[in-house]
């Protein structure tokens, strides 16, 4: 089945600072890999997704994301953080029927 | 567009009262999804539609909720009887049909409808 994990609830960084949220896959075949951010009282928006090419996937509001198939990895990140950043972040991998299959989620602190 | 609409935003109800929540989708849109997300448990997939049709409804906990999508434009969650263990924020989400099976597509979210069952 396939399936994302984010080995991290929290994580706290100084604005200014680079920000990384974790997440590893399982999947069967090609990774189609989906990062969703969740601002406080509103719904999910996308970020980016890795279909296939480049490891290094550029996404909305200066986020990146990097594809790592040796550790099976497909970590967000930000060269510096702002403290508008702070929310909860997901990453995400299709099932074999199309529906999105989240992680628990990941929650970001930026402090100023 | 004006993206995904739901309503109510929020809802306090009491137990045994019947709750309905309601979303239109985006126009155009093929699916539409409808999620729970509780501190405990995540995100949860309830019940999805394709073409106004239920696909996959194996997530929906239980026979106090149903789902309904009567046309292209409206969708209703509904509880009843609701229960304290319903509490929890219900999402809505459509998206376009994916170029393939395992791309599926970026998911247009609502606001959100926050239910309390007290």
């Amino acid at each position: 089945a396939q399936s994302v994990a984010q080995p991290e609830d929290q994580v706290n960084v100084a604005e200014g600072n680079p920000l990384t949220v974790k997440c590893t896959y399982s999947v069967s075949g090609n990774p189609y890999l989906f990062w969703y951010v969740q601002y406080p009282n509103r719904g999910l928006q996308f970020l980016l997704k890795y279909i296939t090419g480049d490891n290094l996937v550029k996404g909305s509001y200066g986020f990146e994301a990097e594809f790592n198939k040796s550790q099976t990895s497909f970590h967000l990140k930000k060269p510096s953080a702002l403290v508008s950043d702070s929310a909860l972040y997901f990453c995400a991998v299709p099932d074999s029927w199309g529906k999105l299959q989240f992680g628990a989620g990941t929650q970001v602190v930026v402090t100023p | 567009d004006a993206g995904v609409i739901q309503s109510p935003r929020h809802e306090v109800t009491e137990m045994g009262q019947e709750v309905t929540l309601r979303c239109k989708p985006i126009s155009g849109h093929d699916y539409l999804f409808w999620y729970r997300q509780t501190m405990m448990r995540g995100l949860e997939l309830l019940i999805y539609f394709n073409n106004n049709v239920p696909i996959d409804d194996s997530g929906m906990p239980e026979d106090r909720f149903s789902a309904k999508m009567p046309n292209a434009s409206f969708s209703t969650l509904k509880i009843q009887p609701s229960e304290p263990r319903d509490s929890a924020v219900y999402f809505c989400a459509s998206r376009l049909l994916p170029a393939g099976i395992a791309d599926t597509g970026e998911l247009f979210f609502g606001e959100g409808s926050r239910l309390t069952v007290l």
